[in-house]
């Protein structure tokens, strides 16, 4: 089973700063990566598919990269709409099965 | 448009069942299938499993054997969660998810979720 781990645990930034977010899944397997952003209270919002792919609406500050193990969640220029968590997931060729990692906060300094 | 809309908090004693409900609107409820995840209070998402809802056919992700069971009534485009002896740590709250889909093509990521469903298990 892929295990996928989020770095860091909580980011600390400024509007208007650059957000790095990454998540490593433990084996290579697919490149079906979604990333969501989580504000409490509300479900999940797709951010991005397939790694780089921008889902309908979200909008061009936010960017997807990566590919095998390793992979990232860019936010440009960070809005105050944009501080909240921020989970990856994976979904596995075999076994088929969806995996999220444990989220990272990304709070206002 | 598209909605799913799940049932309301429920607060269960120990040892009790609950059966949460999922309700698609605005498309082909059999067209798609129906993912769960659990979200534990200030706690990250798990993947519960999904249930084909063309065919009726559940698969349950580790540690979401046994107890819990997916189920469907096309009838009423409803898709339905029971967990049954509940426990103290089965206190979550649960989403419906769908992939997402857009431009005839459909992706392995979730974009249309239901609005979450609070179950509280507590003596």
């Amino acid at each position: 089973e892929i295990v996928l781990t989020q770095s860091p645990a909580t980011l600390s930034l400024s509007p208007g700063e650059r957000a790095t977010l990454s998540c490593r899944a433990s084996q290579s397997d697919s490149n079906y990566l979604a990333w969501y952003q989580q504000k409490p209270g509300q479900a999940p919002r797709l951010l991005i598919y397939d790694a780089s792919n921008r889902a309908t609406g979200i909008p061009d500050r936010f960017s997807g990269s990566g590919s095998g193990t390793d992979f990232t969640l860019t936010i440009s220029s960070l809005e105050p709409e944009d501080f909240a968590f921020y989970y990856c997931q994976q979904r596995s060729n075999w076994p088929p099965m969806y995996t999220f990692g444990q989220g990272t906060k990304l709070e206002i300094k | 448009q598209v909605h799913l809309v799940q049932s309301g908090s429920e607060l269960k004693k120990p040892g009790a069942s609950v059966k949460v409900s999922c309700k698609a609107s605005g498309y082909t409820f059999t067209t798609y299938a129906m993912n769960w995840v659990r979200q534990a209070p200030g706690q990250g998402l798990e993947w519960m499993g999904w249930i084909n809802t063309n065919t009726g056919n559940p698969t349950y992700a580790q540690g979401f054997t046994g107890r819990f069971v997916f189920s469907l009534d096309t009838s009423v485009s409803t898709a339905y969660l029971q967990i049954s002896s509940l426990k103290a740590e089965d206190t979550a709250v649960y989403y419906c998810a769908r992939i997402y889909c857009t431009g005839g093509n459909c992706y392995k990521a979730f974009d249309l979720w239901g609005q979450g469903a609070m179950v509280t298990v507590s003596s």
